[in-house]
């Protein structure tokens, strides 16, 4: 089936810098992907949707310069944490539908970022 | 907004036991609905949808119903494996399946 993968899976960085987590589909075009954080024994929330060739689409109170998102390909999407702090501290997880609008998502395994 | 509230885990169970996890939602009109399993370091994975009422989803022995009438989706299956510990999330969506809301997750646990 189709695959989406992320990187790095983990990553621990110091409060100030920015970290990019990668997003990509293996074997097929995604013009949309999705971008969820996830706190401990919380919900997936739905950060925004990432689109080919055109900005980002954010929900509602997140913040769109501290969370810089690029759809740089058909197979590619990045996040950028600009200067991380701890609160940003999460599970960040990617999903891309892989064709009809009818069929479901495919999610990346997450990437655990850790901000000290 | 929609919104999906589901039990919290984690559950434990011995293998060959029956298994339910609760899952109710809310929303304006009629979602379709969705069970996600994520297993230890891989992605979410769909395991059944329904898309709706009354609509039953199955696959790998789990099942759901949609109830309009109870505004739920439990998720059921008779006889558990150790195979099947994972992480379980209900979900709901719309317009074409984009934009989902999901559950805090059930984590199960099943030991031989």
């Amino acid at each position: 089936g189709a695959v989406v993968s992320q990187h790095p899976s983990r990553v621990i960085c110091k409060s100030g810098t920015s970290v990019k987590i990668e997003c990509r589909s293996l074997d097929f075009q995604a013009t949309t992907m999705f971008w969820y954080r996830q706190f401990p024994k919380q919900s997936l929330m739905l950060m925004a949707t990432s689109n080919e060739g055109s900005k980002a689409t954010y929900e509602q109170g997140v913040e769109k310069d501290k969370f810089l998102i690029n759809h740089a390909s058909l197979t590619l999407s990045t996040l950028t944490v600009t200067s991380a702090h701890p609160e940003d501290s999460s599970f960040y997880i990617c999903s891309a539908p892989p064709g009809s609008p009818q069929e479901t998502q495919y999610f990346g395994p997450g990437t655990r970022l850790l901000v000290l | 907004g929609d919104s999906v509230t589901q039990m919290e885990g984690p559950v434990t169970l011995s293998e060959e036991a029956f298994l339910t996890i609760n899952c109710t939602y809310t929303a304006t009109g009629y979602p379709s609905l969705f069970w996600y399993v994520q297993y230890p370091g891989e992605g979410l994975q769909l395991l059944l949808k329904a898309t709706k009422a009354d609509d039953k989803g199955s696959n790998k022995g789990f099942e759901a119903t949609y109830r309009k009438e109870t505004t739920s989706f439990h998720l059921e299956k008779g006889s558990v494996q150790v195979s099947d510990s994972a992480v379980y999330f209900c979900a709901s969506g719309r317009a074409g399946f984009q934009k989902l809301v999901f559950g805090t997750g059930t984590r199960l646990l099943v030991s031989p």
